[in-house]
């Protein structure tokens, strides 16, 4: 069974442009979560789509924003970069909504870098 | 809020030989989850193991083990016969009725050959 697939693996952006980077879940996972890792920051959550429906957010500015389709398949967007956003996205997929009892899987990533 | 600590940034182990990284959370729930997740150079979260905070019961994987100490919200993850493919970067995780993951910081695990 495939693993969590994330495009594109590295992405060079400009400052106010905006991006939207693909997540496509484990076979049969209709969670699909959104992390964001920075050196001074670590691991933060932004949001989790459940079956089209954004079931959850994090501390994020409205610039950060998501969708998930109807195949499980997510996109996030973050609109008007700033260079504080260059960061390692990460999509992790689960059977349900949360991880109580089915854990996250992980993609290896979006590499974004804003200049 | 919930959060996780661990107080080590980097540990390093020989081959073979054992080790345990640190984490403590906090946290005012009762019901809860914790896991253990690595990061190796690919940059891949990997799920190491996991805990259920009602179960009383340390959960094992393989050479992978952990002291969950409930009262004193402790977790550590204990590696037992190290391996070079053991050295990444270990994340201490919760989960609670905010369904979302709060990590730590991370501890950087370099295995010597």
């Amino acid at each position: 069974k495939a693993g969590v697939t994330q495009t594109p693996r590295y992405l060079i952006k400009t400052r106010g442009q905006q991006v939207t980077l693909s997540c496509s879940p484990i076979s049969g996972h209709r969670s699909v979560s959104w992390y964001q890792q920075t050196p001074g920051q670590g691991l933060q959550f932004l949001f989790e789509y459940f079956s089209e429906t954004q079931r959850n957010k994090g501390n994020f500015p409205g610039r950060f924003s998501g969708r998930q389709f109807s195949n499980s398949r997510s996109e996030m967007n973050v609109s008007t970069l700033e260079l504080g956003d260059s960061a390692l996205y990460l999509c992790a997929s689960s059977l349900g909504t949360g991880t109580n009892n089915s854990p996250l899987h992980f993609g290896n990533g979006t590499r974004l870098t804003v200049t | 809020a919930q959060t996780v600590t661990q107080s080590q940034p980097e540990m390093s182990v020989q081959e073979a030989e054992t080790v345990t990284l640190s984490c403590t959370y906090d946290t005012s729930e009762s019901d809860y989850y914790l896991f253990w997740y690595k990061q190796p150079p690919s940059r891949q979260m990997i799920l190491v193991i996991r805990q259920e905070a009602y179960k009383q019961q340390n959960a094992t994987e393989n050479r992978f083990s952990v002291n969950f100490q409930k009262a004193a919200k402790s977790f550590s993850l204990k590696i037992s016969d190290s391996q070079l493919g053991d050295a990444a970067m270990y994340f201490c995780a919760y989960i609670g009725s905010a369904r979302q993951l709060t990590f730590g910081s991370g501890t950087q695990l370099t295995v010597l050959p």
